[in-house]
């Protein structure tokens, strides 16, 4: 079955500006998390999403945000960019009773300018 | 606060030479100890969950371990196409290790 999948890919912003990033998790897989993953800081938890509710959250800013729609797919937003926020942003998803089996799609890789 | 450390940092093997990485942890409550294996420019891919102490893993080549404070994933007899970033993460908001860059040589 289809795996994890992240759009863009690629993105590149400009101090200051805004980004809206996509994940849509394995069919039937309703926990949705967000990472971000840096060379300096490694992988870093943002957040976690169950049926449309923030479950967790990891010690971001308040300019992270994201949120989750009724068929699971789940959107990831940052305002007022910085260049600290350049990173590969990841994407994982699980089922249900298994959350802690967690799979990754291929990140979105952001550049801020 | 939730804290993972793992060793070595960078690990060369030849083809065939069996090692073992290390991951230490301080959590507050072990929902578990995970490990995961991330090739260049891909997402991190699951590799195991440990629950509790004494608890063995094992995958192909690889198995993993767990102790009250630390884990070990053990590769025997490791081929080229095990070369990747072996990470570990605990906790509830999986907090995660910075990974051990392993490669092996034909």
């Amino acid at each position: 079955k289809a795996g994890v999948t992240q759009t863009p890919r690629y993105l590149i912003k400009t101090r200051g500006q805004q980004v809206t990033l996509s994940c849509s998790p394995i069919s039937g897989h309703r926990s949705v998390s967000w990472y971000q993953q840096t060379p300096g800081q490694g992988l870093q938890f943002l957040f976690e999403y169950f049926s449309e509710t923030q479950r967790n959250k990891g010690n971001f800013p308040g300019r992270f945000s994201g949120r989750q729609f009724s068929n699971s797919r789940s959107e990831m937003n940052v305002s007022t960019l910085e260049l600290g926020d350049s990173a590969l942003y990841l994407c994982a998803s699980s089922l249900i009773y298994r959350e802690d089996e967690q799979f990754f799609g291929p990140g979105t890789r952001l550049t801020v300018l | 606060e939730d804290q993972v450390t793992q060793s070595p940092e960078a690990l060369r093997l030849q083809e065939g030479e069996s090692s073992s990485l290390n991951c230490s942890y301080t959590v507050s409550g072990l929902r578990g100890l995970f490990w995961y294996r991330q090739d260049p420019g891909k997402g991190p891919e699951f590799l195991f969950t440990l629950y509790s102490a004494g608890e063995e893993k094992e995958k192909e080549r690889l198995k993993a371990t767990l102790t009250k404070k630390e884990s070990f994933l053990h590769i025997t007899a490791p081929k080229p196409e095990d070369s990747a970033t072996y990470l570990c993460a605990v906790g509830q908001n999986f907090v995660f290790g910075p990974g051990t860059r392993l490669s092996v040589l034909p």
